[in-house]
C-alpha cells in the first residue's frame, strides 16, 4: 500500500462546477499538507499549504484536512478551463522535510 | 527574478549510455532537490542538498545514479549505463531553506531507447 493514495482520474467537469479532489494517507505522523498544480510539460507549483487539521481558503480554492480520517481535500469553486491541470497532493512528516507525493489527479474543465 | 532552470529539456539516449542533467536553482536558495516523475506516477524523491551539509541520497534507486552540487549553486544529476526503466521526467526544485516552499523547474524528459 502506498503511503499516499490519489485517484489519477481523469476527472472531467463542466465549466462553473465545484470540483473536489482528494487524497488519503496511512501515516498519522504527517503534519504538513500541500496541494500542487502541474500544467502539461511544466513543473509543479504550490497552490495551498495547510498545517495539521482544519480548512484554509484562498480565492476559489479551499484546502481541508481531516487528520482523524487521514483524508485531505481540495475544492475548486466556479471552475475555469484554465484550471485544467494535474493536481498533486504532498505531505511532510514533522521530523524531516522530505515530501511524500500522491500520484496526481488529472482535471479537465470543459467550456 | 529567474526561476529554476533545467537543461536539456529533452534527452533521448541509447541504453547503456551515460547522461548528465543540469539544474540551475534560484539564486540564494540553499536547498536543492531532485525528483523523478514517471507517467501517471507521483514524484519520487531522489536526493537533496542543503547548504554545505552532506546530501541526503536516500532516494537514489541504484548506484548508477549520482548527483553533485558545485559551489552551492548548480547541480548535475548523472545516470550511468542508462536502462529503459530510467525513462521519466527528472524534476529539480530549490527552496530558500529546507523548511520553505519548493520551486520547481520545467524538468528534463529522458527517453532511453
Amino acid at each position: 500500500q502506498k503511503e499516499v493514495e490519489q485517484d489519477p482520474g481523469p476527472l472531467s467537469v463542466p465549466e462553473g462546477a465545484i470540483v473536489s479532489l482528494n487524497c488519503t494517507y496511512s501515516n498519522s505522523a504527517f503534519q504538513y499538507f500541500m496541494w500542487y498544480r502541474q500544467y502539461s510539460r511544466k513543473g509543479p507549483e504550490l497552490l495551498m499549504y495547510t498545517y495539521s487539521s482544519g480548512n484554509k481558503e484562498d480565492g476559489r480554492f479551499t484546502a481541508q484536512v481531516d487528520k482523524s480520517s487521514k483524508y485531505i481535500s481540495l475544492f475548486i469553486r466556479d471552475s475555469q478551463p484554465s484550471d485544467s491541470a494535474t493536481y498533486l497532493c504532498a505531505m511532510i512528516l514533522d521530523s524531516n522535510y522530505q515530501l511524500i507525493w500522491g500520484a496526481g489527479t488529472k482535471l479537465i474543465i470543459k467550456p | 527574478g529567474a526561476g529554476v532552470s533545467q537543461s536539456p529539456s529533452n534527452k533521448v539516449t541509447e541504453k547503456g549510455k551515460d547522461v548528465e542533467l543540469r539544474c540551475d536553482p534560484i539564486s540564494g536558495h540553499t536547498a536543492l532537490y531532485w525528483y523523478r516523475q514517471s507517467l501517471g506516477q507521483g514524484l519520487e524523491f531522489l536526493i537533496y542538498f542543503q547548504g554545505n551539509s552532506a546530501p541526503d541520497k536516500s532516494g537514489l534507486p541504484s548506484d548508477r545514479f549520482s548527483a553533485e552540487r558545485t559551489g552551492g549553486s548548480v547541480s548535475t544529476l548523472t545516470i550511468q549505463r542508462t536502462q529503459q526503466e530510467d525513462s521519466a521526467v527528472y524534476l529539480c526544485a530549490s527552496s530558500l531553506t529546507l523548511a520553505d516552499t519548493q520551486y520547481f523547474g520545467p524538468g528534463t524528459r529522458l527517453t532511453v531507447l
